[in-house]
């Protein structure tokens, strides 16, 4: 979906190395997510914002570290990269609804390749 | 956050029905069913969601029990390109918006 966007989409680098992976949105939304995948699992939750101003740890948290910068960018950095953290990693973005349960939409993913 | 259980794998062939079940014996009160797809490289994309008895739209039926303990994708007369995984998650406002992804369903479609 065209509406988020992750940059880059590819990457490979060195263990130790810091990395940032960017993500985009315009559909306006206040809530944003980053996953990880591994090959043949499914996604882990490792950061979500509910707004510019709230940051919460995920599943996985260890090892990584956000920041929202704006209500439609979301950052994801690796300070110091290990082989481990080899994996696809996924943007999100969701509405509030005080109605219930809202639907995510995913970026195209990063996948990350760490040596 | 409520855990599910659904198959591994399943196979099909086009035209038929599919119907794919997930069990999660611990759901809130609170928390609506949702159904995700994902294509190999892409991210989840929704399907259906809802909170009990039956919910269709363009692509697929949802059914769930009174208990709600379970719950029933439906997608008629797949074809090829519903070959994918496909994953039940359960969750609402307690759970802050937050999905768990199990390990999905991979369906392949043959012809």
């Amino acid at each position: 979906d065209a509406d988020v966007t992750q940059t880059p989409r590819n990457r490979i680098t060195k263990t130790g190395k810091r990395i940032m992976l960017e993500c985009s949105q315009t559909k306006g939304h206040d809530r944003m997510y980053w996953y990880r995948q591994d090959p043949g699992l499914g996604l882990r939750l490792i950061y979500y914002s509910f707004d510019v101003k709230d940051i919460n740890k995920g599943e996985i948290s260890d090892g990584y570290s956000v920041s929202r910068q704006a209500q439609a960018k979301f950052s994801l950095s690796l300070e110091s990269a290990i082989p481990n953290q080899t994996a696809l990693y996924f943007c999100a973005t969701s509405d509030f609804s005080s109605g219930g349960y809202n639907e995510q939409f995913f970026g195209p993913g990063t996948r990350l390749t760490v040596l | 956050l409520a855990k599910t259980t659904q198959p591994i794998s399943m196979d099909s062939y086009e035209g038929q029905e599919v119907n794919i079940t997930c069990s999660h014996n611990n759901i809130a009160t609170n928390d609506y069913i949702t159904w995700y797809q994902q294509f190999p490289s892409q991210g989840p994309r929704f399907i259906i969601q809802g909170y009990k008895t039956k919910v269709t739209n363009e692509v697929a039926s949802l059914f769930i029990p009174a208990d709600r303990k379970s719950s029933t994708l439906s997608l008629p007369r797949v074809s090829l390109s519903d070959t994918a995984v496909y994953y039940c998650l359960v969750g609402g406002l307690r759970a802050g918006n937050m999905l768990t992804f199990g390990g999905g369903t991979r369906l392949m479609v043959k012809p």
